[in-house]
This record gives C-alpha cells, structure tokens and sequence, in this order.
C-alpha cells in the first residue's frame, strides 16, 4: 500500500496567517490526490481533488499543488471557521489510503 | 440536495457481524460509485471499501478484506456494509461518502454524517 505522509501533525496559526500543509507519498501518485476538512462531530468535505481542482462552493483561500511525491495544501488568509483536521488522500492505486492528518487550531 | 444518512450502528459482542447502511437521496443514486471509510476514536480517517455503480465492482481494504462486503440495492437507493467477525478494532464512526461520476476520480465528494459501532462485550 502507499504510505501518505502530512506535516505537521498540529499546528497553531493566527487568522490572516498563510498556512502550508505538506503530503508526502511513499511512491508516485501522479495527480490523484484529494484533500478534506473535517470538524469533529460533522461530515468530512471534499477541498481540492486532482491535486489541484478547487471544489464547487470551497473557499478561494484554499489551493493545492504538487504531482508525484510531494503536494501540498495551502490556507491563504487564515479564518476562524478554518480551524479543522486536514487530511490528503491518495487515488493512484488501491487500497485507498489517506495521511494521518493535520491539525489547525487559530491562535 | 445530496444526502447520505447512515444507519445500523450501536453496541456490538466480538465475533457477531452487523450490516450498516447509508440511504441516499437527491441525486441519481444508480449512477454513482459509493466508498465507505472510518474513523476509529481519536484516530485519522481510513478508507474501507468503495463499489462501483454496477455492484459488482468492488475493492477493499487490506485490513478488511475477507471478513467485509460492501453491497447496493439501486431499486432503494441504499448502500449497504457487512461487517462479520467483529473485532475491537473495528470500533468507529463509519462514513459513506459518493465517488465522483468521472470513472478515474476516486475521491469522495459528499459524505453522511457517520454512525458509531462499538464492538465490545
């Protein structure tokens, strides 16, 4: 199975802070990779999938980059409402399998 | 709009199975491929099993695999998980979530709301 790898595990930013989250596959996943929200207690949302392709009603703040080995998940101007667990998920070969996720908490 | 409601949790013996559930609505439920993943206390999500529109395409997870079946009825807009053999480990929130139409887009674009099976005697 590919092994994903997210840093950091937590961190702790300031609203209006730019904010980078890093996934790393164990082998090349081209561009099948998806990255989640999710808030305790709520269902999981779809941000970006294809590595890059912003989800309909998602936030401009949020972007993704990378293909291959490496992608990466960016929060522009932080918000308050961002605060969250992220997670990437790869798509590139079966089984499915996500990082172990990040989270973000507001300063 | 999209929703996925999933059924069936609750307190569960080891060794006994249970079938979970995940009726869908508002969208052409027969036409989608359909995941369910969970999420074991205090741990990150882990992708289970995913079925493809037809029913008859089907991958799982290697720690699941041989003691989990992922079905669908179309006629009732229902997704189904199988679950036998219960183990402590398989305590968790499980989620259905719908795989976008595109055949090679293996994500998963709505998710329910989960429910909670505790596998304890």
């Amino acid at each position: 199975a590919i092994r994903m790898t997210q840093s950091p595990s937590s961190l702790s930013a300031s609203t209006g802070d730019r904010v980078t989250i890093t996934c790393r596959a164990s082998r090349g996943v081209s561009s099948y990779l998806a990255w989640y929200q999710h808030k305790p207690g709520k269902a999981p949302e779809l941000l970006i999938n294809a590595a890059l392709t912003l989800q309909s009603g998602v936030s401009p703040r949020f972007s993704g980059s990378g293909s291959g080995t490496e992608f990466t998940l960016t929060i522009s101007t932080l918000q308050s409402e961002d605060s969250a667990t992220y997670y990437c998920q790869q798509y590139y070969s079966y089984p499915l399998t996500f990082g172990g996720g990040t989270t973000v908490e507001i300063k | 709009q999209v929703q996925l409601v999933e059924s069936g949790g609750g307190v569960v013996q080891p060794g006994r199975s249970l079938r979970l559930s995940c009726a869908a609505s508002g969208f052409r439920f027969s036409n989608y491929g359909m995941h369910w993943v969970r999420q074991a206390p205090g741990r990150g999500l882990e992708w289970v099993a995913v079925l493809w529109p037809d029913g008859k395409t089907e991958y799982y997870a290697d720690s699941v695999k041989g003691r989990v079946t992922i079905s669908r009825d179309n006629s009732k807009n229902t997704l189904y998980l199988q679950i036998h053999s219960l183990r402590a480990e398989d305590t968790a929130v499980y989620f259905c979530a719908r795989k976008p139409l595109s055949e090679w887009e293996l994500s998963a674009d709505y998710w329910g709301q989960g429910t909670l099976l505790t596998v304890s005697s």
